[in-house]
């Protein structure tokens, strides 16, 4: 049982760039999340999902697009890189929305946008 | 609105020392309160929580206790050890909801 996993751990992105942040886990969880963390402010949801086909915004979307296929994956990605989206990105997940204060978080991924 | 505000750290303490990280907040209604861990190279973990007024959590020696009258809930531990270093993020919920607010984090550093 791997939890929560995410990759890459580090990246480094030129402006106008884009990637996607992956994100799996092996707990048949519905809930699923992702934050991003910045100096001097704690965790802000950018997008969420209750289940496999259904996403939603959270505080923080613009500039992130997510999709939902299987339950196990929940992908962040980013279609045009840009310096304001320096941070570490967090991703978690809970049995239910209901749970979503006991979410599982991943590592994380540090990305840098020059 | 909600928000979570943290004393500033970092906090460095002697093993053995006694610990108190303040969390005060701001919502309306009667939000959940929680404290979340997250240690070096690793994601947050819940470390306790409380769901109203006058409730205490408590986990690995660590307590909080949810006090409405002062929108507070310090987190506290009587003896610190090196193992305790770690990130501490002080958030809420509101009832029904799935956004977490949280603080700023407290850097907590135990040295032997």
């Amino acid at each position: 049982n791997a939890g929560v996993t995410q990759t890459p751990k580090f990246q480094v992105l030129k402006t106008g760039q884009s990637m996607t942040l992956q994100c799996a886990q092996d707990m048949n969880h519905e809930y699923m999340s992702w934050y991003r963390q910045d100096p001097g402010m704690g965790l802000r949801l950018i997008h969420y999902s209750v289940g496999a086909g259904i996403t939603d915004q959270g505080e923080v979307p613009n500039g992130y697009n997510v999709s939902r296929s299987t339950t196990e994956d929940f992908p962040l990605r980013l279609l045009s890189a840009a310096p304001s989206q320096t941070s570490v990105y967090f991703c978690a997940s809970s049995y239910s929305i209901s749970d979503a204060y006991e979410q599982y978080f991943g590592p994380g991924t540090r990305l840098t946008v020059t | 609105g909600n928000s979570v505000t943290q004393m500033e750290g970092p906090v460095t303490l002697s093993e053995e020392a006694f610990l108190t990280i303040n969390c005060t907040y701001t919502a309306t209604g009667y939000p959940s309160l929680f404290w979340y861990v997250q240690y070096p190279g690793e994601g947050l973990q819940l470390l306790l929580k409380a769901t109203k007024a006058d409730d205490k959590g408590s986990n690995k020696g660590f307590e909080a206790t949810y006090r409405k009258e002062t929108t507070s809930f310090h987190l506290e531990k009587g003896s610190v050890q090196v193992s305790d270093s770690a990130v501490y993020f002080c958030a809420l919920l509101q009832p029904g909801a799935n956004n977490l607010f949280f603080g700023t984090g407290t850097r907590l550093t135990v040295i032997p």
